[in-house]
């Protein structure tokens, strides 16, 4: 079945810090992967897509390439601010079928301080 | 455009206890996804409909949660009857239709279950 791999967590970083969250996964055929993040007090807002192999989803800074070859789909910031605190989720959706459910990562919790 | 709507946003209850949970989508969207999240895991498909029928409620409990969409808007998850594991968060999603089409979530009910 399909699955998703987290990095562990927490993370803690200073503002401006280089980030990268490792994220791997396992599917039959060719999914589309997502980074979710959830602020606190908040619900799940997508924050960035990959639908193919070798795309890059973008958005806020954030950056994750889609690498089939690997199975990964990393999440890259350069600088990180104290609002980028959250837990980040990475997901697949598997593009067979009428069933287009994500399959969601355990998560991880960023906390960048001043 | 209005979010996805959940209530109530806490619930606590007793074992053996029955609860239901209410979610209203965006206006327009076709499709309706119930999550559970437990703490420290990410959210986890219950079951998803396409407008008021079912696509796949294969991780649902049937012995004891329920799901509705009668017309094809608003839904109810119940629990009846609650066990101490189903304390979780959970999630409502919706999306336009079941083609890779982005899922919006709503904030979520947190259940406990003492």
């Amino acid at each position: 079945g399909n699955s998703v791999t987290q990095m562990e967590g927490p993370v803690t970083l200073s503002e401006e810090a280089f980030l990268t969250i490792n994220c791997t996964y396992t599917a039959t055929g060719y999914p589309s992967l997502f980074w979710y993040v959830q602020y606190p007090g908040e619900g799940l807002q997508l924050l960035l897509k990959a639908t193919k192999a070798d795309d890059k989803g973008s958005n806020k800074g954030f950056e994750a390439t889609y690498r089939k070859e690997t199975t990964s789909f990393h999440l890259e910031k350069g600088s990180v601010q104290v609002s980028d605190s959250a837990v980040y989720f990475c997901a697949l959706s598997d593009r067979t079928g009428a069933n287009s459910k994500l399959t969601f990562g355990k998560g991880i919790t960023l906390s960048v301080r001043p | 455009e209005a979010g996805v709507a959940q209530s109530p946003r806490y619930k606590i209850i007793e074992k053996r206890q029955s609860v239901a949970f209410w979610c209203n989508p965006i206006s327009g969207h076709a499709t309706l996804y119930w999550y559970q999240q437990i703490l420290g895991q990410g959210p986890k498909l219950l079951i998803q409909f396409q407008n008021n029928g079912v696509v796949d409620d294969s991780q649902l409990p049937k012995d004891r949660f329920s799901a509705e969409r009668l017309k094809g808007v608003d839904s109810t998850l119940k629990i009846q009857p609650a066990k101490l594991e189903d304390s979780a968060v959970y999630l409502c999603a919706s999306s336009l239709d079941q083609l890779y089409n982005e899922q919006f979530f709503g904030p979520g009910t947190r259940l406990t279950v003492l």
